[in-house]
């Protein structure tokens, strides 16, 4: 079974760092595609960013590039999102996904984790 | 850069088949999609791949009251049999040099 679980998340200042972690399981994690999509409360689901699957291409929405670093262990089958300069506008779900890739233009999110909040205020 | 377009909300009654819509933006008619129903407080779950000729690729586990439609820049998504179950949000989902995803639809079971 596959299953995706991400961790923290919590409350950060602006202008603060947060780093993400997603433990995955079931699944040969090495052969896969790994993405972020995050929810903003009241809003709907926002890509955030992609990784190949020997992390040699990463990329990312324009509104967190440059601040948001993905990053992928295989041998710990983990994903990671390194979340720095954060914006009250950065407040959202955050969900880990695995992809499934056909080609540059047609990607998607096939398994999901739950989700973790990232609260980013004063 | 590619626009999807969907209702706000729809409503139908337990038993009965609703038909949701998501529209593709000018130049991108040909694009294929992902469809996920979203659940309150769980991860949204991938229900299929949609081709512009209408053919489909489900996820996995994914009952046969889900099916799925095109025509010209519309993809649809068709649920029969509604469950209470089936009330939650609706997304559709492209890419094109990064990830777009639809507004979302809320389904009303009745």
């Amino acid at each position: 079974e596959v299953q995706l679980v991400e961790s923290g998340g919590g409350l950060v200042q602006p202008g603060g760092s947060l780093r993400l972690s997603c433990a995955a399981s079931g699944f040969t994690f090495s052969n896969y595609w790994m993405s972020w999509v995050r929810q903003a409360p009241g809003k709907g689901l926002e890509w955030v960013a992609n990784i190949r699957q020997d992390a040699s291409g990463k990329y990312y929405v324009d509104s967190v590039m440059g601040r948001f670093t993905i990053s992928k262990d295989n041998a710990e089958n983990s994903l990671y999102l390194q979340m720095n300069s954060l914006r009250a506008e950065d407040t959202a779900v955050y969900y880990c996904a695995r992809g499934l890739y056909y080609s540059d233009y047609d990607y998607y999110f096939d398994y999901w984790g739950q989700g973790t909040l990232v609260t980013v205020s004063s | 850069q590619v626009v999807l377009t969907q209702s706000p909300a729809a409503s139908a009654s337990l038993g009965a088949s609703v038909k949701l819509t998501c529209t593709l933006s000018s130049g991108h008619s040909n694009n294929n999609i992902g469809w996920y129903q979203h659940q309150p407080g769980k991860g949204p779950r991938f229900l299929m791949k949609v081709h512009s000729d209408g053919s489909h690729i489900k996820g996995d586990g994914i009952p046969d009251r889900f099916s799925a439609s095109s025509s010209g820049p519309e993809r649809y998504l068709t649920i029969s049999s509604l469950q209470s179950d089936d009330e939650a949000d609706y997304y559709c989902q492209t890419w094109g040099a990064g990830g777009f995803f639809g507004g979302g639809t809320k389904l009303t079971v009745l």
